[in-house]
C-alpha cells in the first residue's frame, strides 16, 4: 500500500463546476499538508500548504484537512478552463531527523475543464 | 527572477554516459532537493541537503551523486546512464522557520532521455 493514494483521474467536468479532488494517507506522522498544479512541461506549483487539521480558503480554492479520518481535499469553485492541469497532494513529516522535510506525493489528478 | 532554475531543460544522450544537472535559487532558502518523476508522473524524493549537508539519500543508486558548493546550488551529477535514468528531475528549496518546515518551491525540471 502506498502511504498517499490519489485517484489519478481523468477527472472531466463543464466550466463553472466545482471540483474535489482528494486524497488518503496512511503515515499518522504528516503534519505538513500541500496541493501542488502542475501544467504539462513544467513544475509543481504551489496552491495550498496547511499545517496539521483545519480548513483554508484562498480565493476560489478551499483545502480542508481531516487527520482523524486520514483524509484532505481540495475543493475548486466556479473551475475555468485554465485549471486544466495535474494536481499532486503532498505530505511531510515534523521530524526533522529522520524525515528531513521529503515531501511524499500522491499520484497526480489530472483535472480537464470543458468550456 | 526565476526563483529555482534549472539547466539544462532537456538533455538527451547515450547510456554510459556521465552528465550534470545543475540548480539554483534565489530565495535565500537554506534547504535544496532532487525529486524524480517517472513516467506515470510519479515524483519520489531522492536527495535533500541542508547548508549544504546531505539529510536524505533515498536509496538511490551510487551512481548519483549530488553536489552543494553553496545554500543556493545544488547539483547532481550521474555516471553510467541507464535506460531507466530516463524521466524528469526537478530541483526545489525551502526554508525551516519558526520551527516550521516551510513549503517547498519548484523548479521547471530537466527532461533526461537515454538512448
Amino acid at each position: 500500500q502506498k502511504e498517499v493514494e490519489q485517484d489519478p483521474g481523468p477527472l472531466s467536468v463543464p466550466e463553472g463546476a466545482i471540483v474535489s479532488l482528494n486524497c488518503t494517507y496512511s503515515n499518522s506522522a504528516f503534519q505538513y499538508f500541500m496541493w501542488y498544479r502542475q501544467y504539462s512541461r513544467k513544475g509543481p506549483e504551489l496552491l495550498m500548504y496547511t499545517y496539521s487539521s483545519g480548513n483554508k480558503e484562498d480565493g476560489r480554492f478551499t483545502a480542508q484537512v481531516d487527520k482523524s479520518s486520514k483524509y484532505i481535499s481540495l475543493f475548486i469553485r466556479d473551475s475555468q478552463p485554465s485549471d486544466s492541469a495535474t494536481y499532486l497532494c503532498a505530505m511531510s513529516a515534523d521530524i526533522w531527523r529522520e524525515y528531513g522535510n521529503k515531501l511524499v506525493f500522491g499520484a497526480g489528478t489530472i483535472l480537464r475543464v470543458k468550456s | 527572477d526565476t526563483a529555482v532554475s534549472q539547466t539544462p531543460k532537456y538533455l538527451v544522450t547515450q547510456m554510459g554516459n556521465d552528465k550534470s544537472i545543475k540548480c539554483e535559487q534565489n530565495l535565500g532558502h537554506d534547504t535544496m532537493y532532487w525529486y524524480k518523476q517517472d513516467s506515470k508522473k510519479f515524483l519520489k524524493i531522492m536527495f535533500s541537503y541542508n547548508n549544504k549537508e546531505l539529510i536524505i539519500n533515498e536509496t538511490v543508486p551510487n551512481r548519483f551523486s549530488p553536489k552543494s558548493p553553496d545554500k543556493a546550488h545544488l547539483n547532481l551529477h550521474i555516471n553510467s546512464l541507464e535506460l531507466g535514468d530516463s524521466a524528469v528531475y526537478f530541483c526545489a528549496s525551502s526554508q525551516r522557520w519558526a520551527g516550521r518546515n516551510q513549503p517547498q518551491h519548484f523548479g521547471d525540471g530537466t527532461r533526461l532521455s537515454i538512448l
